[in-house]
């Protein structure tokens, strides 16, 4: 099955640039989702299609996809931005498909 | 706005059955495909299962296949997930989740709902 791999933590401090990675095979030729996820809390959609925010969602969050490397960017990092990032693919495959999020990075505001 | 409120969570022992239901308000339900996604306690999200808009469609983990089935109510704009022969490792806060179309895929996750709590006990 497609794997995504995330580095497990980050630290950032207040206003600077938090750069969360989401690697996997060809990722670039898939379309990716990230989600934050606060304590106590269900998920919320931030980016999705690479890099097309929802309505709602600050303009600081960002987002790239190509080759093997997906990447979500918080520009001015902010304290109500401490939470886990999941990025996720639908993998398509011949026999089957499935949804596949990968491990989670969590952000911590210094 | 989209609201998904789940039920049926609780605590079961292994090798017994709980069945999940999310009720949507403020979509055009029958529109939109729909999804389980589940995360265990400490862990990361792991999606479950989907059914498409009509449900002529229906995916699963390779974890749960032949122990868990979804359904909808498009009358009742309702979202069931009936799980079967649980083991402990099904542990987990179950998401309902709306996905953006109507595909035969799946592709992401517009809307959550709050989860409901499931703990298979040994």
């Amino acid at each position: 099955s497609y794997v995504l791999t995330q580095t497990p933590s980050v630290s950032v401090a207040p206003g600077q640039t938090a750069s969360i990675t989401c690697g996997g095979s060809n990722i670039g030729s898939k379309s990716v989702s990230w989600y934050q996820q606060k304590p106590g809390q269900a998920p919320v959609l931030v980016i999705y299609h690479d890099s097309v925010r929802p309505s709602g969602i600050p303009e600081r969050f960002s987002a790239s996809n190509a080759g093997n490397t997906a990447t979500l960017t918080i520009n001015r990092v902010a304290a109500g931005d401490e939470a886990d990032y999941y990025c996720q693919v639908w993998d398509i495959r011949t026999d089957h498909s499935e949804g596949v999020f990968g491990g989670g990075t969590k952000v911590t505001v210094l | 706005q989209v609201q998904l409120v789940e039920s049926g969570g609780g605590v079961v022992q292994r090798g017994g059955s709980l069945r999940l239901s999310c009720v949507a308000s403020g979509l055009p339900f029958r529109a939109y495909n729909m999804h389980w996604v589940r995360q265990a306690p400490g862990k990361g999200l792991e999606w479950v299962a989907f059914v498409r808009y009509d449900g002529s469609n229906e995916l699963y983990v390779d974890s749960v296949k032949g122990r868990f089935t979804i359904s909808r109510d498009n009358s009742k704009n309702t979202l069931d997930l009936q799980m079967n022969s649980l083991i402990p490792e099904d542990t987990a806060v179950y998401y309902c989740a709306k996905d953006q179309g109507g595909g035969w895929h799946g592709s992401f996750f517009e809307n959550w709902g709050q989860g409901t709590l499931v703990i298979v006990s040994s």
